[in-house]
């Protein structure tokens, strides 16, 4: 089942403009995980970012995490035309046997 | 090699047809995945391998069965599958099944059932 919505679910940018996408989930959680998926391919893992963590960088990525509000934001900054893809959350739930449940995804165009 | 290969890369079945998808990572890792995507949808889980004994069938129809010869391959076999099930199909493996899950996807399937 579908743990999770994002906003917006689809975002057009300019290249060198900041991406922010938001992912809310429903259950408590382990961790939240953002991953990558250029079209028809694999999905890519970006970052994990656990339960007791407010905050995360990996390179032009920055996660956040609420849990009060059950909520996640990814930043994408000085994106770049190789930044479009969709893009998903997956929440890790508390008693779940370590199985993923995906968000709906927000496909990210940058416009060169 | 942080691989997870799938093959074939595009499969065009029909529905009497018996066809198997295959998955393959030498990661070492103990836990393996198959998910289904349709267009513009998130990956549904469908089954899941815990060192090597499945552990999670998601309510997925006895049409599609799923087989883990050992720690490396896991393969997903189809029969008499319907029009509804063309999607693709992704593997993936994480490194342990009881820690924290980050998982490595194959580039995917493309099911397409006439």
């Amino acid at each position: 089942s579908q743990q999770g919505e994002e906003d917006p679910q689809a975002l057009s940018i300019q290249e060198g403009e900041n991406a922010t996408m938001n992912c809310s989930y429903k259950t408590s959680i382990n961790n939240l995980q953002w991953y990558r998926q250029n079209s028809g391919r694999g999905l890519v893992h970006l970052i994990l970012i656990r339960s007791n963590e407010r905050e995360k960088h990996s390179g032009r990525l920055r996660v956040t995490l609420d849990t009060s509000k059950k909520s996640s934001s990814l930043l994408i900054t000085a994106s770049r035309a190789a930044d479009t893809a969709s893009y998903f959350c997956a929440t890790d739930e508390e008693g779940s046997a370590r199985q993923l449940t995906f968000g709906s995804g927000t496909q990210l165009t940058v416009l060169p | 090699d942080t691989e997870v290969t799938q093959t074939p890369k595009h499969l065009v079945m029909g529905m009497t047809n018996k066809k198997s998808l295959k998955c393959e990572q030498h990661m070492g890792h103990r836990a393996m995945y198959w998910y289904k995507q349709k267009a513009k949808k998130p990956p549904e889980l469908m089954f899941v391998y815990s060192y090597e004994k499945l552990s999670i069938n998601e309510s997925v129809p006895s049409r599609f069965s799923p087989e883990c010869p050992n720690s490396s391959l896991l393969n997903l076999h189809l029969h008499a599958l319907q029009p509804e099930d063309s999607a693709l199909y992704l593997c993936a493996s994480s490194q342990d099944p009881g820690q924290y899950n980050e998982q490595f996807f194959g580039p995917g399937t493309r099911l397409t059932v006439l």
